[in-house]
């Protein structure tokens, strides 16, 4: 089966740097999105990554290993503001999207 | 660019009536509307998927005669859920694509409460 996994909850402080990893196995792949969702407000686009390697784009990055199948989602500098889910998501052979279930990250003062 | 809208943003319905939300591409034309539905703490789930002009393909478990989706053009998709009962409550959320890429534009999402 198809299956994306991802933290259900993390913790970091406002100033900081936190990871958000994501693993996933599809059939097929053609692609792996990053989406920032905040509580009750539909999904925000952030990443797309289709070949290995990272993806700098202001305080986040995104890092893509398709052997490993594997990727992170880097935030640096927090801000209070960056409290919201993170949902990862992997377009599969038939350029389906199957989400992850989120994490939800916490920025503490 | 590449905004796409939905309304009502919010509906209170009682049980057994419809109601259609409307998803509108804004500034593109979209070749594929997903609409998906959101329990609260839960991720997206895919409802269905269509085309314009052509039946839209429902995922597994998603009644098609309950959950009725029109895409009557490039730039509108309908989702109208019929005799709505409280466990179809939910955020339901559309999005679309353009062209080859494969990024989804979401709508701002409704929140259906069915009292």
């Amino acid at each position: 089966g198809q299956n994306i996994d991802q933290p259900t909850e993390m913790t970091a402080t406002e100033g900081a740097i936190v990871q958000i990893n994501c693993t996933y196995q599809t059939s097929g792949f053609n692609g792996l999105f990053w989406y920032q969702q905040h509580a009750g407000e539909a999904p925000t686009f952030l990443s797309y990554n289709v070949l290995d390697g990272l993806e700098e784009k202001g305080r986040f990055s995104s890092f893509l290993s398709r052997s490993k199948g594997y990727s992170y989602l880097l935030l640096k500098e927090l801000q209070m503001k960056d409290s919201a889910s993170y949902l990862c998501a992997v377009a599969d052979s038939n350029y389906q999207l199957i989400w992850g279930a989120g994490t939800k990250l916490i920025i503490k003062p | 660019g590449a905004v796409v809208s939905q309304h009502p943003s919010w509906v209170i319905c009682k049980s057994g009536t419809s109601v259609k939300i409307e998803c509108r591409s804004l500034d593109f034309q979209a070749t594929t509307m997903f609409w998906y539905r959101q329990f609260p703490k839960q991720s997206l789930m895919l409802m269905a998927t269509s085309n314009e002009g052509s039946k839209a393909t429902y995922e597994q478990g998603v009644e098609k005669d309950k959950f009725l989706i029109n895409h009557a053009s490039l730039t509108l998709s309908t989702l109208t859920v019929t005799s709505a009962h409280p466990e179809d409550s939910s955020f339901y959320i559309c999005s679309a694509t353009m062209g080859s890429f494969h990024e989804q534009y979401f709508g701002p999402g409704t929140r259906l409460t069915v009292t």
